[in-house]
């Protein structure tokens, strides 16, 4: 079957980085999204990765490794507006999104 | 400003009755989608649809129905049939399938079954 692993939830401090790690076990890989949505609203786009590597997009980050089925989103200089859910998504051999369940990120002052 | 709406954002309704969540986008995207979200799962696809007139069914499409009569309208019917429809839905929309190109979610509709 297919599977996508994200821890539930992590703990950070504000100003600090965190890591969030994805795995994945999908029938064909054609692309990762990382997702950001706060409780009770939208998933809100944050990065696509495609190839292996890292993909810099201003306080985030998000790395790819398709031989390891592994994905992460580095968060820098976190502040308190960050606390919210995390998903990584997965497209399959159809072109479908196979979704995680989410990290929450708690941020602490 | 272009976008996906959805509404109502609060839903009640009795067990044993049909009910129409509606989904309307501006953003001249060709692919919508259905998801529904439950506590600690992710999010899991009800139908999609990749032009006019033509939908397929998604991972749990049972107890649903959908119509794409319009490019930017894609209501989603959930049924009497479907045994457990409390649960927050979401509604996307893409340019495409393929390539770089992220789904747009509207602000959801949480829908109370008693």
């Amino acid at each position: 079957g297919q599977n996508i692993d994200q821890p539930t939830e992590m703990t950070a401090t504000e100003g600090a980085i965190v890591q969030i790690n994805c795995t994945y076990q999908t029938s064909g890989f054609n692309g990762l999204f990382w997702y950001q949505q706060h409780a009770g609203e939208a998933p809100t786009f944050l990065s696509y990765n495609v190839l292996d590597g890292l993909e810099e997009k201003g306080r985030f980050s998000s790395f790819l490794s398709r031989s390891k089925g592994y994905s992460y989103l580095l968060l820098k200089e976190l502040q308190m507006k960050d606390s919210a859910s995390y998903l990584c998504a997965v497209r399959d051999s159809n072109y479908q999104l196979i979704w995680g369940a989410g990290t929450k990120l708690i941020i602490k002052p | 400003d272009g976008g996906i709406t959805q509404s109502p954002k609060y839903l009640f309704r009795k067990e044993g009755q049909n009910v129409t969540l509606s989904c309307e986008q501006n953003l001249n995207h060709d692919a919508m989608y259905w998801y529904r979200q439950d506590p600690g799962q992710g999010l899991r696809l009800i139908y999609y649809s990749q032009i006019v007139n033509d939908f397929q069914k998604g991972d749990i499409a049972e107890g649903y129905s959908v119509s794409r009569e319009k490019k930017e309208s894609f209501p989603l019917t959930v049924t009497s049939a479907q045994k457990n429809p409390t649960a927050f839905y979401l509604c996307a929309s893409s340019i495409g399938q393929g390539g770089p190109y992220e789904q747009y979610f509207g602000p959801g509709t949480r829908l109370t079954v008693t």
